[in-house]
């Protein structure tokens, strides 16, 4: 159950849109329309964002979409709000029932 | 409003024993999956475990597979996770979390958390 993979890091100034990758195999990611996103702020528990790849649960700002491509899944924020700042986490459902996350992107607003 | 609170944390040999509960509110629980998740402190998630809403059907992370056991009690609302053999990589922060739908696919609720500590 390797980790998908997503940048360390990532940018943006308020009003900008920024992109977050989770890159799997075809094992994973690629192989399931089962991709969720989870933002994290610090000392609190994840909250879920988007499900399924691209919904999201009622509630979630529309600002947040998500997508897949193969093995490559993007979660955009469009119209980046100082609230966004957090950590964010990709997750896909796998084979041989099991899930497995990204190891997290720290997203700053500056 | 949906809430689930966890406990059980607590510090422990490594060898030893733990079980965590989660009591759920808010909701009718034998009509979701429930997961188990940990978070390394400073660290990412992993997912642990999860069960169906009947409590038939379980899944596992393979490091845990075979140490530790998640079951459910839909008459009292609470979700388990029994522990055992534990080893120093084990230690974290144990949410648990409710699926939207199917159990492993999206969760949209979660508890705050109980520390486990696993050290000599």
């Amino acid at each position: 159950q390797s980790a998908l993979t997503q940048p360390a890091s990532v940018s943006g100034s308020p009003g900008q849109s920024i992109t977050i990758s989770c890159t799997g195999t075809s094992s994973d990611v690629g192989g399931y329309n089962y991709v969720s996103w989870y933002q994290q702020h610090p000392g609190k528990a994840p909250k879920l964002i988007i499900y399924d790849v691209s919904n999201r649960p009622s509630g979630v700002s529309n600002r947040f979409s998500g997508s897949k491509s193969a093995n490559t899944a993007s979660l955009t924020i469009s119209g980046l709000q100082a609230e966004d700042e957090a950590d964010y986490y990709c997750n896909s459902y796998a084979s041989s029932s099991t899930v497995v996350f990204g190891g997290g992107t720290k997203l700053t607003v500056l | 409003e949906v809430q689930l609170l966890e406990s059980g944390g607590d510090w422990v040999q490594p060898g030893g024993s733990l079980r965590l509960s989660c009591v759920v509110s808010g909701y009718t629980f034998s009509s979701y999956g429930m997961n188990w998740v940990r978070q390394t402190p400073g660290k990412g998630l992993e997912w642990v475990s999860g069960i169906s809403g009947g409590g038939r059907t379980t899944y596992y992370a393979d490091s845990v597979k075979g140490r530790f056991t998640i079951s459910r009690d839909n008459s009292k609302s609470t979700l388990f996770l029994q522990m055992n053999s534990l080893r120093a990589e084990d230690t974290a922060i144990y949410y648990c979390a409710k699926a939207v739908e199917a159990i492993l696919r999206g969760w949209d609720y979660w508890g705050q958390g109980t520390l486990v500590t696993v050290s000599s």
